[in-house]
């Protein structure tokens, strides 16, 4: 089925490790992002890619960074894992950045940080 | 800064038993505002697009409507398959601002 897809869907770290989320879209979608869910804080953006070979921080960027390796895919890294990016992970592309659709988001990496 | 305010955080209904949730926004200019649902270990899926004030869009039992303020999603009647945490988010009209989201609004429906 087309869509986002995430992988891993559960991931586990210690302090201090590092790793990347994969995002993958297959709709031809120009713009990409990275939100992440915690229980009273709603969806946060971390980084968003209006279009190819362009990322942009959002509300809470530190600690990640993001590349947007070509239209499909766009990776979310951590460098050195804290207890406070526990939290569940969204990639969601659109048509465009400036256009007024929707988004549609991948079904998300748990990431539990130890 | 634009901002979306989501009330109640939790409602619970009895099947059959009509209601609406609130979303109350602060941006600069309205590019559009947006429902989404989300289903437990689920990412969000996509609902409405609501452009201007007056406008109302329906899906089933769902009915969202605009106004300069605020959003309403009338649910006629829900059935506990509705259960679901219900996302409001809005885009401003400068630049390639993305969508901003509120908290959502955890509805149960019991039968």
């Amino acid at each position: 089925n087309a869509g986002v897809t995430q992988t891993p869907k559960f991931q586990v770290l210690k302090t201090g490790q590092s790793m990347t989320l994969q995002c993958a879209q297959d709709m031809n979608h120009n713009s990409m992002y990275w939100y992440r869910q915690d229980p009273g804080m709603g969806l946060r953006l971390i980084y968003y890619s209006a279009s190819e070979g362009t990322t942009d921080k959002g509300e809470v960027p530190n600690g990640y960074n993001v590349s947007r390796l070509n239209k499909r895919e766009f990776s979310l890294r951590l460098e050195s894992a804290a207890p406070s990016q526990t939290s569940v992970y969204f990639c969601a592309s659109s048509v465009a950045a400036i256009a007024n659709y929707g988004y549609t988001f991948g079904s998300g990496t748990r990431l539990t940080v130890v | 800064e634009d901002q979306v305010t989501q009330s109640p955080e939790a409602l619970r209904l009895q099947e059959g038993e009509s209601s609406s949730l609130n979303c109350s926004y602060t941006v600069s200019g309205l590019r559009g505002l947006f429902w989404y649902r989300q289903d437990p270990g689920k990412g969000p899926e996509f609902l409405f697009t609501l452009y201007s004030a007056g406008e109302e869009k329906e899906k089933e039992r769902l009915k969202a409507t605009l106004t300069k303020k605020e959003s309403f999603l009338h649910i006629t009647a829900p059935k506990p398959e509705d259960s679901a945490t219900y996302l409001c988010a809005v885009r401003s009209n400068s630049g390639n601002t993305p969508l901003v989201f509120g908290k959502g609004t955890r509805l149960s429906v019991i039968a």
